[in-house]
C-alpha cells in the first residue's frame, strides 16, 4: 500500500512564525502535491512537484513556498504565518504515467 | 481554467437507502474523474474513478455514471451503511501523461442514519 505521512497532525503557530510543514511517501512517485482545505471550497492546489528540485505554483501559491531536496520528501513552507493560512494542509503523491493521487492523513494548522 | 460543482453539501439518508451525489464541470477536455471519500481525522482515499471512454463504472455498492455531452457526472451508493458517513469530494483532471491535475468540487457530507 501506498503510504503517505505528514509530520504533524495538528500545528499551533503565532502570526509571523515561519511554518514548516513536510511529507514523505514511500512508494517512489515521482508527482507530489499541497492542497489546502476549507470548508465548502474543497481542496485548492497550492505548489506541486514532478521531480526533485523542481516546482511549479498551483492555483493559490500566495504566502507559501516548497522544497524538494528528495524524492521522496516535499516540504511546504509558509514564510511568515497569518490568520488566514489556518486550515487544514493535505498532501498527495502519485506515480508518473496518471492513476489515482494517494493523500496523506493532513495537518490541521491553528494560526493565532 | 476547469470548474467543478458539487451538490449537494450534505445528504442525509436512512441506512439502506441510496444517495446520490451530482458533479458537473466545466472544460469539455477533461477525461478523468475520480471519487475520494475523507473520514474523520483522515485524509481523502479513493474509491472509485472513471476516464471519459466508459460511461459508467461499478464496484460493489458504488457506481459512478458520467455524461460527457452534459458534462455532469454522478455517485451512486446503494444499500447505505453507517460506515458510509463521511465527505465525498468529486474532482476532474485532463491528461494522464504529465499528471493528473486535479479540480475538487466542494464536497458533500454523507450522513447515514442507522
Amino acid at each position: 500500500d501506498v503510504k503517505v505521512t505528514q509530520s504533524s497532525r495538528y500545528l499551533v503557530k503565532r502570526t509571523g512564525e515561519k511554518v514548516f510543514l513536510e511529507c514523505v511517501q514511500d512508494m517512489d512517485h515521482e508527482n507530489m502535491f499541497w492542497y489546502r482545505q476549507d470548508p465548502g471550497l474543497g481542496l485548492r492546489l497550492i505548489y506541486f512537484s514532478y521531480d526533485v528540485k523542481m516546482k511549479e505554483k498551483g492555483d493559490i501559491p500566495e504566502g507559501y513556498s516548497v522544497s524538494r531536496e528528495k524524492k521522496e520528501r516535499f516540504s511546504l513552507i509558509l514564510e511568515s504565518a497569518s490568520t488566514n493560512q489556518t486550515s487544514m494542509y493535505l498532501c498527495a503523491s502519485f506515480r508518473r504515467g496518471g492513476g489515482a493521487q494517494y493523500f496523506g492523513p493532513g495537518t490541521r494548522l491553528l494560526v493565532l | 481554467g476547469e470548474n467543478v460543482e458539487q451538490h449537494p453539501s450534505t445528504l442525509s439518508v436512512q441506512e439502506g437507502d441510496s444517495a446520490v451525489i451530482k458533479c458537473t464541470y466545466s472544460d469539455s477536455a477533461s477525461n478523468y474523474f475520480p471519487w475520494y471519500k475523507q473520514e474523520l481525522g483522515k485524509g481523502p482515499q479513493l474509491i472509485i474513478d472513471i476516464r471519459s471512454n466508459v460511461g459508467e463504472k461499478k464496484d460493489q455498492r458504488i457506481a459512478v455514471t458520467l455524461n460527457k455531452t452534459a458534462k455532469h457526472f454522478s455517485l451512486h451508493i446503494t444499500e447505505t451503511q453507517p460506515e458510509d458517513s463521511a465527505v465525498y469530494f468529486c474532482a476532474a483532471a485532463k491528461g494522464i501523461g504529465a499528471g493528473n491535475m486535479l479540480t475538487f468540487g466542494g464536497g458533500t457530507r454523507l450522513m447515514v442514519k442507522p
